[in-house]
Order: C-alpha cells, then structure tokens, then sequence
C-alpha cells in the first residue's frame, strides 16, 4: 500500500515484558517520527528519525523505551519491561521531508499492559 | 504546561451548518499550525494548515482562521457533512504539539 502502516495493530503484554513495534513509511519519505496518544488526549511526540540519525528524542518517557530506524526506512519503537502506564496507542508517521510538515500517520498501535 | 489547547472537547452541528472548532496556543515559537482528523481506530490524517505569516487559509468546505495577537485558531467547515464526524485536532510545530482534540458530530 501507499500509506504508512503499523505492526502489530493490537499488543497486550503482561507488566514486565518486552515490546516491538513496527512502522513502515512511505517510501521515499526522510522523516519518521513516533507519537504515543493516551486515551483522551492528542498525540504527544516521542522521537524523531531524519534517514537512520535519530535527531530528536527528546518525547522519550524514560530509558525504558528504544527507537531505531537502522536502515533508514523501517522503524522498531521497543519498550522494556513494560509498565501499565505505557498502555497507550503508538502512532508512527512520516513526512518527505521535515520541513513540509505534512506528516501522514500510520493507523497505530494499540498496547495494553496487564 | 499545555501549549496547544482545545477547550471544547465535543461539538454537534446540523448537516449544512457550518462548524467552528477553536484552538488556542501558548508557544510564540510555532511557525505553523495544522489540523488534522481522525476516525475511530484510524491514524490522523491532515486536513490543512496555516503558516504563521498569514491569517487565513481556505481549501474547499475547509478555512483556517489564526489570530495571532489572540494566538488563537479556528477551523470553518461549511456546509457541515455527516462524514466529517469524526476527532479534529489542532497542533503546532516542530516538533508536531497536538491539542486533546474536539469531537465533531453532524447530525443528519
């Protein structure tokens, strides 16, 4: 597809496991970034990946989570040992290039911790 | 510290009205503003945007009015349509900054 997309689009993890999540941009766009919506609020930015730097993680809430975009395309967002308070929907988008801004989103991922 | 604010987080309109969603902002620093819309268990999709240099943009049943001495946004749809029910949220960049979001319902 044109779009971006997002796997898996469901994860519960019990508190304490490990999660990855996937995001595939557009292709050809430079910029990725990563967004973590709580219920009943906007999207709060998490990091921000120009090609394979990660220029911007400044969203991270603490080193439990890890993002890398090795290649330049696909993204992995891992959170260790997962807390209840990370449930949330992570949303990845993509943009040409940052300063359009114009960023097309991924339909997310939605993470349950138990 | 919230820097993009959406006070009203529902709002319910006729079909064929038209639809205000407001926006307000705290950061002097954001050059642009966007909207974006989204639908039950969709990603956000861009509706428009407004750079800071001007105060209104217009794209079909879309405008975007930004008041910046108010810092103050405002997103017109007219006429109002039953698909355009959905989430709206205002941001600022960059980084994006995102508003809670207002739900809009059109009523047929």
């Amino acid at each position: 597809g044109a779009g971006v997309s997002q796997s898996p689009r469901y994860k519960v993890a019990k508190r304490g496991q490990d999660v990855a999540l996937r995001c595939d941009p557009i292709s050809g766009h430079v910029s990725l970034f990563w967004y973590q919506q709580a219920l009943g609020q906007g999207p709060e930015f998490l990091t921000y990946f120009q090609n394979e730097a990660q220029l911007d993680k400044s969203g991270l809430p603490s080193d439990r989570f890890f993002a890398e975009r090795p290649e330049g395309s696909v993204s992995t967002l891992k959170i260790q040992r997962t807390q209840q308070e990370d449930s949330a929907v992570y949303l990845c988008a993509s943009s040409y290039d940052r300063n359009t801004d114009t960023q097309y989103f991924g339909p997310g991922t939605r993470l349950t911790v138990l | 510290d919230q820097q993009v604010k959406q006070n009203s987080p529902s709002l319910s309109v006729q079909e064929g009205r038209i639809s205000i969603l407001n926006c307000d902002y705290t950061n002097s620093m954001f050059d642009y503003f966007l909207w974006y819309k989204k639908y039950p268990a969709e990603g956000p999709t861009f509706l428009i945007s407004i750079s800071s240099i001007k105060d209104k943009n217009e794209d079909g049943r879309f405008t975007v009015f930004l008041n910046k001495s108010a810092k103050h946004l405002s997103l017109h749809i007219v006429p109002s349509q039953p698909g355009d029910s959905a989430v709206y949220f205002c941001a600022g960049n960059t980084p994006l900054v995102f508003g809670k979001g207002t739900r809009l319902s059109v009523i047929a």
